[in-house]
């Protein structure tokens, strides 16, 4: 079965630094998915960003990117320039491809200081 | 485009009581997934469902607890009989592909 491991229960950063939040998996697929989402304290689930494995260029949204290592299996998050409304819980998913299911990990719980 | 829509946001009910827990996809999408939060853990898969149609129920527990998503309306997650173990967040998801939207999940109490 798959599993996705974040190792970070929280973490803190100083506004306007970098920080990143890490995440394993465990597959034995080669065609699958993994994103990042960010779930403030309204709850709501938030898509961040999201990887196909098959591509080898990491993914990029604004602020956020990915450090993709296939072959580790490790799929790190990096918030730059970290913003007060970037505070919330982070979790990690993987969706193996043809498969519906996402399969979260526990999160991360970021703490954004001023 | 209005995003996925769930009610209630909140739900209290008794133990044996029943709970009924509304979802409202993305227009245009016709998949639909629940997922279930308890406290300090990430999600969990229960069920996912097209039009008409439970595609995969893998993560439901097998009594008390069904889904159905009609071919007019929002679908629904229906726990009977709910105990203290039900109490979580429950979230669902529409999706046109690849990527899937979540609502802003139902928080239910059981007291």
């Amino acid at each position: 079965a798959q599993t996705v491991t974040q190792s970070q229960p929280e973490m803190s950063v100083q506004e306007a630094e970098t920080v990143t939040l890490s995440c394993t998996y465990d597959t034995s697929e080669s065609d699958y998915y993994l994103f990042w989402y960010k779930q403030p304290p309204s709850r709501q689930m938030i898509l961040v960003i999201r990887q196909e494995a098959y591509k080898q260029q990491n993914a990029t949204e604004n602020r956020f990117s990915v450090n993709f290592q296939k072959a580790a299996k490790s799929f790190s998050l990096k918030i730059s320039d970290s913003q007060l409304g970037d505070a919330a819980m982070y979790f990690c998913a993987y969706r193996r491809g043809g498969s519906e299911k996402l399969v979260f990990g526990k999160g991360t719980k970021l703490t954004v200081n001023p | 485009n209005a995003g996925v829509m769930q009610n209630p946001r909140h739900l209290v009910r008794r133990r044996g009581q029943e709970a009924r827990l509304r979802c409202s996809p993305m227009k245009g999408h016709s998949h639909v997934y629940w997922y279930r939060q308890l406290p300090e853990e990430g999600l969990k898969f229960m069920v996912y469902l097209q039009k008409e149609n439970i595609i995969d129920e893998s993560g439901m527990p097998k009594e008390r607890f069904s889904a159905e998503f009609p071919k007019e309306g929002p679908s629904i997650l229906r726990i009977q009989q709910v105990v203290r173990g039900d109490s979580a967040a429950y979230f669902c998801a529409s999706s046109p592909g690849t990527s899937k939207f979540f609502g802003p999940g139902t928080r239910l109490t059981v007291l």
